[in-house]
Order: structure tokens, then C-alpha cells, then sequence
């Protein structure tokens, strides 16, 4: 089985900061893939990054990169730069490969972060 | 269509009766999955589906619950007696075949309501 730990309920940050979500998962799967979703106030999931697990280089996408710690079974999302329109929830999100080769399909998401902006 | 569809966006019903909730995956896509959103909390699975078949339904919570995809794109979640508890957003997602590494693209939601 897969989990998901987002440990902060809320973050702030300035307009301009950079700000760092925390996430960490558990897995006994060899292979995983690690991704973070936006969720604004308007209720869409948006795909922000994705890493794999066997990346050699930490994600990156734009204002987003992700500090992959694989021994400490970690994958926080950094957002630099900071923007008013980043106010949203984020999602940390893992999927897993079995032993096998096949993907197990579903996604398993933890339980969330609100992060504010201010100006 | 460019996106997941989900219809209806916002269904109200009383307790106990039934609903079908309809997801229009992108074109294209073989996998489909359920998820349901409580307020303040990240999504629950609740079903996947690769093309018609449901490769893990382990997710849905008692027997009122069921899903289909009977022609492997359209997929339909149905409830039957409803509960109030049973009130939540239901997201429907598709990625194109479910491998590891796709990530997974979200419809905007059904708001169950149940008095």
C-alpha cells in the first residue's frame, strides 16, 4: 500500500518569496512516481511536476522543482517567486509499479496543503 | 473534447433515493478513474478503470457503489441509497494508457448534495 504524509495543515508566504511544501510518502514498490496537483478555489486539479523514482536530477518546471529525497522517502515541492495566484491547496501524489512491471493505475493523494500568498 | 467532462456539475438529491454521476474521459484515453473530495481533504479513490474493465475497484466504499464503462470511454458511477454522508465532489480523471509516470488529467467535478 502507498501513503501519503502532508504535514502542513497551512503555509504564508510573501509575494515574491520562495516557499516549501513538505511531503513525505511510504511505498515497499520498487518503482513510484511522485507528482504535485494545484487546487484553486475554483475546485480544478491542475498537474504541476512530476518525478520518478529512479530520476537521477530533481524535477523541475518552470517557478517549480521538486527536492526529491529518496532515503528519507521525501518530495517536497519548492515554488520560487511566489505569486498572488498561487493562493490554492497543493496535493502531493504518488503512483507505484509493481514488483511485475505493471502500474497499479491509481493515484494516491495525501491529505493536502493551503498555502497563502500576501502582498 | 479537450478535457474530462463531468455531468451534472452540482446534483442534490434526497436520502435514499438513487444517482448516476457521468464522466467523458479525453478522447483517447484508456484509463479512467473516481475519485471523491471531501471539503478540506485530498481526494479519495475509488475506482480505476483500463478500457471497459475495472482493474481496481478497491476503493468504493460498501456495495451502493458501483461504476461501469461499458464501451471503454464514457464511464457512469451510480449510488445507490444515497446516505447524507455520501455528500461530497465527485472528480473523474483519464490518462492515456495508466502507466507510472502519466499524469492524470481532472474533470471539474459533480457536487453531490444529499439532504
Amino acid at each position: 500500500a502507498q501513503k501519503i504524509t502532508q504535514t502542513q495543515p497551512g503555509m504564508f508566504v510573501q509575494e515574491k518569496e520562495a516557499v516549501t511544501l513538505d511531503c513525505t510518502y511510504d511505498t515497499s514498490d520498487p518503482s513510484y512516481g511522485l507528482f504535485w496537483y494545484k487546487q484553486p478555489s475554483s475546485g480544478e486539479m491542475i498537474f504541476l511536476i512530476y518525478q520518478g523514482s529512479y530520476d537521477q536530477q530533481n524535477a523541475t518546471e518552470g517557478r517549480y522543482s521538486l527536492n526529491f529525497q529518496k532515503a528519507r522517502k521525501s518530495a517536497n515541492l519548492v515554488i520560487s517567486a511566489s505569486q498572488l495566484g498561487d493562493s490554492a491547496m497543493y496535493f502531493c501524489a504518488m503512483r507505484a509499479t509493481r514488483r511485475g512491471g505493471t502500474s497499479y493505475g491509481k493515484l494516491t493523494f495525501g491529505q493536502g496543503t493551503i498555502l497563502t500568498v500576501h502582498p | 473534447g479537450a478535457g474530462v467532462s463531468q455531468t451534472p456539475s452540482n446534483k442534490v438529491t434526497e436520502k435514499g433515493k438513487y444517482v448516476e454521476l457521468r464522466c467523458d474521459p479525453i478522447s483517447g484515453h484508456t484509463a479512467l478513474y473516481w475519485y471523491r473530495q471531501s471539503l478540506g481533504q485530498g481526494p479519495e479513490f475509488l475506482i480505476y478503470f483500463q478500457g471497459t474493465g475495472a482493474a481496481d475497484d478497491s476503493g468504493l466504499p460498501n456495495d451502493r457503489f458501483f461504476a461501469v464503462r461499458p464501451e471503454g470511454s464514457v464511464s457512469t458511477l451510480k449510488i445507490q441509497r444515497t446516505e447524507r454522508g455520501d455528500s461530497a465532489v465527485y472528480l473523474c480523471a483519464s490518462s492515456l494508457t495508466g502507466a507510472t509516470n502519466e499524469k492524470l488529467f481532472f474533470g471539474s467535478g459533480t457536487q453531490l448534495s444529499v439532504l
